[in-house]
């Protein structure tokens, strides 16, 4: 069964830094694109940034550009967020969720968000 | 960015009703769209992929449609488990983009 598990997140005041985790079993990490999504209270959903399942290429929202990290450490089955500068309006629920696969070399185009963590809450307030 | 619309926002139906809920982007995205299923304090689910394709496990009464700039999510017979906020996401070309949610309340 395919598991995801974000921890990491809390409270942390304007400017601030956090570093989310998302630990992940049931299926082969270091083959699939991995991405976060987040959700302010309330509001609906905002993909922010994914990794290749290589390490090689990272993609970021521009609401995020420059003050977040994406990385992965596929020999602990894990995926990282190091969140800088943190503003009010970063206050959301922070998911992970699996992307699209390379497989052999071969990667397919299923870059939908097929299983998702429960979230972990980031509250940035003072 | 490619900006994703839906509508309505809220739906109120009640059980057994059809419903079909749409989604609109801003330029063509081929076929490249899922749709989730969110209910509250959860995180969302996949329904559909590549606009028409049921993800396992997903009931029949779900279908989905189009392609290019307009899509629909079609409840065939609407259950009180369906009861949730539905988003659209394209995944076309970065950054990937969701529609702002259709919420289906019971009428």
């Amino acid at each position: 069964e395919v598991r995801l598990v974000e921890s990491g997140g809390g409270l942390v005041q304007p400017g601030g830094s956090l570093r989310l985790s998302c630990a992940a079993s049931g299926f082969t990490l270091s083959s699939y694109e991995m991405n976060w999504v987040r959700q302010a209270p309330g509001k609906g959903l905002e993909w922010i940034s994914n990794i290749s399942s290589s390490n090689m290429n990272t993609h970021y929202a521009e609401s995020v550009k420059g003050r977040f990290t994406i990385s992965r450490d596929n020999a602990k089955n894990s995926v990282y967020l190091q969140m800088n500068s943190l503003r009010a309006e970063d206050t959301a629920i922070y998911y992970c969720a699996t992307g699209g696969s390379c497989i052999n070399g071969f990667c397919d185009n299923d870059l939908y968000f097929r299983h998702w963590g429960q979230g972990t809450l980031v509250t940035v307030s003072s | 960015d490619i900006q994703m619309t839906q509508s309505p926002s809220t739906l109120s139906a009640n059980v057994g009703d059809k419903v079909t809920l749409t989604c609109r982007a801003s330029q063509s995205i081929r076929s490249w769209l899922a749709w989730y299923q969110q209910k509250p304090g959860k995180a969302p689910h996949l329904l559909m992929y590549k606009a028409s394709i049921l993800e396992s496990g997903v009931p029949s009464r779900f279908s989905g449609s189009g392609s290019g700039t307009e899509f629909t999510l079609t409840i065939s017979s609407l259950q009180p488990d369906d009861f949730a906020t539905y988003y659209c996401q394209q995944y076309n070309s970065y950054p990937w983009t969701f529609g702002q949610g259709t919420k289906v309340e019971i009428k």
